[in-house]
């Protein structure tokens, strides 16, 4: 079975600051690993992901990823954020080993919000 | 730009009617995906379809069934709404299959059942 944890229901910030959003996973083979954005009243859109490769993900809007495979995590990081980086952040796993097409287990949701 | 449109984006229904939610993709992808957004808990996936009439039931399928006669055409189907279902529903669609590919979303249907 996969799974994924967001420990945090909500993230604030000030703007230029830098930020993190937390995820830990659980699969039984090698993950892989998703964040995706939500807007508000809009549908999810894809930041980035990771597949194989280097541990450090580059993604849109500037931000990136870190996967940490002894502590089974994927946070999502930005250097400096934005106002309008506030929206409500989901990661997702899918264990490499599982068949049946790629589907997803998603987290319960991080709202993040930057303030001035 | 790959676009996936959904039917309709709110919908209120009485307890009990049927209800049909149905999502369009534009990019020749394989897989097309139904979810379910509640606050506190996420997406939860209701079911999937990897090819043409090919069905696989995700993590909650009570109560709804689905039906994918043509490639880019996904529809939900909600025999009985109860009041349980007020919810997002979110369609998406993906490339391949080996798990590689991220999702595309539509805009969502917000359900209201009464």
């Amino acid at each position: 079975a996969q799974s994924v944890a967001q420990p945090e229901d909500q993230v604030n910030v000030a703007e230029g600051n830098p930020l993190t959003v937390k995820c830990t996973y659980s699969v039984s083979g090698n993950p892989y690993l998703f964040w995706y954005v939500q807007y508000p009243n809009r549908g999810l859109q894809f930041l980035l992901k990771y597949i194989t490769g280097d541990n450090l993900v580059k993604g849109s809007y500037g931000f990136e990823a870190e996967f940490n495979k002894s502590q089974t995590s994927f946070h999502l990081k930005k250097p400096s954020a934005l106002v309008s980086d506030s929206a409500l952040y989901f990661c997702a796993v899918r264990d490499g080993l599982t068949g049946g097409g790629n589907k997803l287990t998603f987290g319960t949701g991080t709202q993040l919000k930057v303030e001035l | 730009d790959v676009k996936v449109t959904q039917s309709s984006r709110y919908l209120v229904k009485r307890t009990g009617e049927k209800v049909f939610l149905e999502c369009v993709q534009d990019m020749d992808h394989e897989n097309m995906f139904w979810y379910r957004q509640d606050p506190g808990l996420g997406l939860r996936l209701i079911y999937f379809s990897y090819d043409v009439k090919m069905k696989e039931k995700g993590d909650i399928p009570e109560g709804y069934s689905v039906s994918r006669e043509k490639k880019e055409r996904f529809s939900l189907i909600l025999e009985s709404t109860s009041t349980n279902q007020t919810s997002m529903y979110l369609c998406a669609s993906s490339s391949g299959q080996g798990g590689y590919n991220e999702q595309f979303f539509g805009p969502g249907t917000r359900l209201t059942v009464l």
